[in-house]
């Protein structure tokens, strides 16, 4: 079984500046991924970033970069340089790989807000 | 093609109407999923299919009825729903892994559905 906790309901960050959104996670399984999912209030659901457990360098897409702490089973999200298009509810979530495929399991969500 | 298209984007239904959601997706993805998301709250999983088959039901009502007619297209029919029912249905669609072994899901827009 998989948890993934967010422990921050919601997060304000000004333009520009960087703004990290916790998670952590509890697993059995030694074959797992992590994801972020953006929603903005179009309710899309995007993916974001991924990071494949086995892999110990953090993931990185443009402005978006992941903390990775395997140990700690940790995973942050850092937003560089926000923009006003990053405000949206953030949810992070894994599943694990093999059989167990389209289960993923979210966090509870933390709604980010961009301040001009 | 790389979206996962539902409709309609908004439903309203009476608990004795009939109606259905479409979702369809031409990525040549063999996985299709429903998710019910309340407000402000994590997606939940109702439904697998993989290969057009039922694979997996997270004990939902019989009340939602899933169909994949063919692997480009995912319904939801509706029957004798309740006002708790109303919520946002996300489909989504993924290989079974990718090259890195990862299980990743696209999402659809969804369909919020108000049950009178």
């Amino acid at each position: 079984a998989q948890t993934v906790t967010q422990s921050q309901p919601e997060m304000s960050v000004q333009e520009a500046e960087t703004v990290t959104l916790s998670c952590t996670y509890d697993t059995s399984e030694s074959d797992y991924y992590l994801f972020w999912y953006k929603q903005p209030p179009s309710r899309q659901m995007i993916l974001v970033i991924r990071q494949e457990a086995y892999k110990q360098q953090n993931a990185t897409e443009n402005r978006f970069s992941v903390n990775f702490q395997k140990a700690a089973k940790s995973f942050s999200l850092k937003i560089s340089d926000s923009q006003l298009g990053d405000a949206a509810m953030y949810f992070c979530a894994s599943n694990a790989g093999g059989t167990s495929y389209g289960k993923l399991t979210f966090g509870q969500g933390t709604i980010l807000t961009v301040h001009p | 093609d790389t979206e996962v298209t539902q409709t309609p984007k908004h439903l309203v239904m009476g608990m004795t109407n009939k109606k259905s959601l479409k979702c369809e997706q031409h990525m040549g993805h063999r996985a299709m999923y429903w998710y019910k998301q309340k407000a402000k709250k994590p997606p939940e999983l109702m439904f697998v299919y993989s290969y057009e088959k039922l694979s997996i039901n997270e004990s939902v009502p019989s009340r939602f009825s899933p169909e994949c007619p063919n692997s480009s297209l995912l319904n939801l029919h509706l029957h004798a729903l309740q006002p708790e029912d109303s919520a946002l249905y996300l489909c989504a669609s993924s290989h079974r892994q990718d090259l890195s072994g990862a299980n990743v899901l696209t999402f659809g827009a969804g369909s919020r559905l108000t049950v009178l």
